[in-house]
């Protein structure tokens, strides 16, 4: 596509329930990153995928965080047993290649837990 | 780990003022830099970055920042803003292939 596609936009939960977050990254680019932003905070770092692997899952915060890419394109990030505390706009950016030389964001999923 | 210091958290100017946001970082090995903007309502974009090579680099919108790696500085700045630069800043550093360390960012706000 021509752009970063996240859905849903918004999205309200109650706590503990489970969640899923979807980027569809710009067509060709191999790598896919989510971040966190929480209000008045920068993005923070939570996953980099190259291709279909995590090649660096350092910044998920703990277990209840999963997020996949199976086919090397879309990619679906998971939240289980949700907190208040995950409360934030979860960011998606691809790059054409692992060499960063600038992302492309999404408009990101703004999540609310309830 | 590397961090990022955005100093102004919040900067008013009227049009045509100069413009200059500071971005401190911590590491001591090699970097490449960044500033993205976010509009009010819009996505992050990158505005300008920097990775080798002259130290001043040049973005869109007649934005600039110059690397000084003595400081560890890389500054962002506008000889004239204009009421549409109206938007939120953030300095960002990569110190490998991959992630990204944003600092917490400024809000620009422009008065007509």
């Amino acid at each position: 596509g021509a752009g970063v596609s996240q859905t849903p936009s918004n999205k309200v939960t109650e706590k503990g329930k489970y969640v899923e977050l979807r980027c569809d990254p710009i067509s060709g680019h191999t790598a896919l990153y989510w971040y966190r932003q929480s209000l008045g905070q920068g993005p923070e770092f939570l996953i980099y995928f190259q291709g279909t692997g995590a090649a660096d899952d350092s910044g998920l915060p703990n277990d209840r965080f999963f997020a996949v890419r199976p086919e090397g394109s879309v990619s679906t990030l998971k939240i289980q047993r949700t907190e208040r505390g995950d409360s934030a706009v979860y960011l998606c950016a691809s790059s054409l290649t692992h060499q960063n030389y600038g992302y492309t964001f999404g408009s990101g999923t703004r999540l609310t837990v309830v | 780990a590397q961090s990022v210091s955005q100093h102004n958290h919040h900067v008013i100017l009227s049009e045509a003022a100069s413009l200059e946001l500071g971005c401190n970082y911590s590491y001591g090995g090699t970097v490449n830099l960044f500033w993205y903007v976010q509009y009010p309502g819009q996505h992050l974009q990158l505005l300008l970055k920097y990775f080798s090579g002259d130290p001043l680099v040049k973005g869109i919108k007649g934005f600039e920042a110059e690397f000084i790696k003595s400081k560890f500085s890389f500054n962002l700045r506008k000889p004239s803003v204009q009421w549409s630069d109206t938007a939120e800043y953030f300095c960002a550093v990569n110190t490998n292939a991959g992630k990204s360390t944003f600092g917490d960012g400024t809000t620009l706000t422009v008065k007509p």
